[in-house]
C-alpha cells in the first residue's frame, strides 16, 4: 500500500464548476498536509497547506482535513482552464520536514 | 528575491559518464531536498539537508549517487557513472524554519537525459 495515495485522472471538468480532488494517507501520525500544483514541465508549487481537521479557505481553493478517516481533499470553485495541471497531494513525515507525494491528480477544465 | 536555483537545465549525456547538478537554495533557508521525478515512479525524495547535514538519505537509489552541501547556499547531486535509467527530472527544493519548516520551494529542475 501507497503512503499517499491519488486518483491519477485526468479528471475532465467543465468551466466554472468545482474540481474535488481527493487524497489519503496511511501514516495515522501525520500532522502536516500540502496541496502543490505542477503545469506540465514545470516545477511544483505550493496551493496550500492544512494542519487541523476542517476545512481551510483560499480564494478560489478550499482544503478539508480528516484525520480521522486519514483523507485530505482539494476543492477547486470556479474552474478555470488555467487551473488545468497536475495536483500533488504532499504528506509530511516524522518531525524533519520529509515530504511523501501522491502520484498526482490531472485536471483538465474543459471551455 | 531569487527562487532556488538550479544548473544546467537540461543535460544530455553517455551512459557511464559522470553527471553533477548543482543547486543553490533560497537564502537564509535552512533545509534542502533533492527529488527525482519520473512518470512511473512520480516524485522521489533521494536525500534531505538540514543545516548543511545529511539527515535522510535513504532514497538515493544506490552507490553511484551521491550529494554534498559544503555550505548553506550550495548543493551538488552527482551520479557516477549514469546509466539509462537515471533519466529524470531532479528537483532541488529549499525550506525555512524549525526541523525544516513547512514550504517546500522547488528550483525549475533539471532534465537528465542518458543515452
Amino acid at each position: 500500500q501507497k503512503e499517499v495515495e491519488q486518483n491519477s485522472g485526468p479528471l475532465s471538468v467543465p468551466e466554472g464548476a468545482i474540481a474535488s480532488l481527493n487524497c489519503t494517507y496511511s501514516d495515522r501520525g501525520s500532522q502536516s498536509f500540502f496541496w502543490y500544483r505542477q503545469y506540465s514541465g514545470k516545477s511544483p508549487e505550493l496551493i496550500m497547506f492544512i494542519y487541523s481537521n476542517g476545512d481551510k479557505e483560499d480564494g478560489r481553493f478550499t482544503a478539508q482535513l480528516n484525520k480521522a478517516s486519514q483523507y485530505v481533499s482539494l476543492l477547486i470553485r470556479d474552474s478555470q482552464p488555467s487551473d488545468s495541471a497536475t495536483y500533488l497531494c504532499a504528506v509530511k513525515l516524522g518531525s524533519w520536514g520529509k515530504l511523501q507525494f501522491g502520484a498526482g491528480t490531472q485536471v483538465v477544465v474543459t471551455p | 528575491d531569487a527562487g532556488v536555483i538550479q544548473s544546467p537545465r537540461h543535460e544530455v549525456t553517455e551512459m557511464g559518464q559522470e553527471v553533477t547538478l548543482r543547486c543553490k537554495p533560497i537564502s537564509g533557508h535552512n533545509s534542502l531536498f533533492w527529488y527525482r521525478q519520473t512518470m512511473m515512479r512520480g516524485l522521489e525524495l533521494l536525500i534531505y539537508f538540514n543545516n548543511n547535514v545529511p539527515i535522510d538519505d535513504s532514497g538515493m537509489p544506490e552507490d553511484r549517487f551521491s550529494a554534498k552541501m559544503p555550505n548553506a547556499s550550495f548543493s551538488t547531486l552527482k551520479i557516477q557513472p549514469s546509466e539509462p535509467r537515471d533519466s529524470a527530472v531532479y528537483f532541488c527544493a529549499s525550506s525555512s524554519g524549525l526541523a525544516g519548516g513547512e514550504t517546500q520551494y522547488f528550483g525549475p529542475g533539471t532534465r537528465l537525459l542518458v543515452l
